[in-house]
Parts: structure tokens; sequence; C-alpha cells
């Protein structure tokens, strides 16, 4: 079965440098999340999208953004790399407000900043 | 906001029994999900509860009350596979559904 794909999956920028992650979630599912796990901590709640409109914002910094398209394929963009952005970021889709509670998760994409 | 509370680490050994507990706070409360997380892979999904009671799900078992605002996971016959992160993630209502992870609890298992 297809699953949430994510690319790079790694990345390595120098600080102050623009990055950009793609995500592609499973057919059919409309909701995309993204997530930032820093070493050894948990999962933190960026931002969603559903319906390619977003839907709820957690603690994602001004220095990133991100989007819906129409093939329901989201992207993260993060300018203005720091040091402290280095992490794993995983994207998850569901179907609507997954109502199973289930999100399948991507492989992520592992952020270094130099 | 929401907050949770699990052990930061539990030992056992091979075909074992272990339970993980989760305690969380949120002012409305929708469900609890279960996540198992190796080593720099993806979280993947365990369990699910929205009302009180235990969710079976082959080896690994699933409780709510939410009364006490706690739920655990139970996993039975341990296998070293099973060494892993776990994480309790609660929704909640007026957090748009949105999962909230609790900070995970490293299981190690032993042979």
């Amino acid at each position: 079965a297809a699953g949430v794909i994510q690319s790079p999956r790694h990345l390595i920028k120098e600080k102050r440098e623009t990055a950009t992650l793609k995500c592609y979630p499973i057919p059919r599912h409309d909701t995309v999340y993204w997530y930032q796990q820093g070493p050894g901590q948990d999962p933190q709640f960026l931002i969603s999208f559903y319906e390619k409109m977003q839907s709820d914002k957690g603690s994602i910094p001004d220095r990133f953004s991100a989007q819906q398209f129409s093939d329901y394929h989201s992207e993260l963009n993060m300018s203005s790399l720091e040091l402290g952005d280095s992490a794993l970021y995983f994207c998850a889709s569901s179907l609507g407000l997954a109502a199973t509670g289930e999100l399948f998760f991507g492989e992520g994409s592992r952020l270094t900043v130099l | 906001g929401q907050s949770l509370e699990q052990p930061s680490e539990v030992t056992a050994v091979e075909g074992a029994i272990v339970q993980i507990n989760c305690t969380y706070q949120t002012s409305g409360f929708y469900g609890l999900s279960w996540y198992q997380q190796h080593d720099g892979g993806a979280p993947t999904f365990l369990s699910y509860n929205a009302l009180d009671g235990l969710e079976e799900t082959g080896r690994f078992s699933s409780f709510l009350s939410r009364s006490d605002s706690y739920g655990y996971l139970l996993l039975q016959e341990l296998q070293m596979k099973d060494s892993a992160s776990y994480f309790c993630a609660v929704r909640d209502m007026g957090g748009s559904y949105i999962p909230t992870f609790g900070r995970g609890t490293s299981l190690i298992v032993h042979p």
C-alpha cells in the first residue's frame, strides 16, 4: 500500500540558508500535518492543512511557512535557518479528522543546519 | 493546552508483560492514541481509545479511563523488536483534534 512520501530524506544547510521539504500524502487523504522532532524529544506539532486550507497552527516559527497544493501534496518552507532547526521533520496524513485516531507518518526528513 | 506524563524509560525481559502509563490534562478530551517509534524511524500507530475500556490488537492492548485522565499501553509476550519509544498522544477538541504527543517512553527489552 502507498505510504506518505517525504523528500528529501536528508538535507544539510548552512545557517541563514533556506530549505524546502516536500510531503506526498497517502492517496485520497485530504489532511496533512507537519511535526518537528529534535533529538530525544517528542514530535512537536507545527501546522496542518485540510482540503488545501490551513486548519491549525502549532509551534511553527514565523520563519517557516507551509502550504498544501491542489494535488494535496504539501511543502514546508524554512528560511533564515538556525542551528536549533536541526531536527527530524515528519509529515503525516489522514482522511479528514482521522476518526480512527490514526495518523500515517512518513519516514521523515532529517535537516542538519551547520 | 494539553499536557501528558509518561515514564521516560521501562525495561523488561523477552516474553514478559509491560505496562506503559500515561496521564494527561486537557480541557476537551477527544481521544488517546499510542505510537511506536524505532530509533530514527517514523512513528507508527498502535492503538486509539476514545471511550473508556480496553482495546486489544494482537499482543498490544490499550486502556482508557476518562474519569481518571489516564491510559496505558500493555505489551504482552515481549520481543526484542519491541525495543522502541512509545508515545501517548492526546486529541483535544479545543486543539482542532490535532494529536499532542507526550515525551515518550523508551522500552528496552533484554534477552
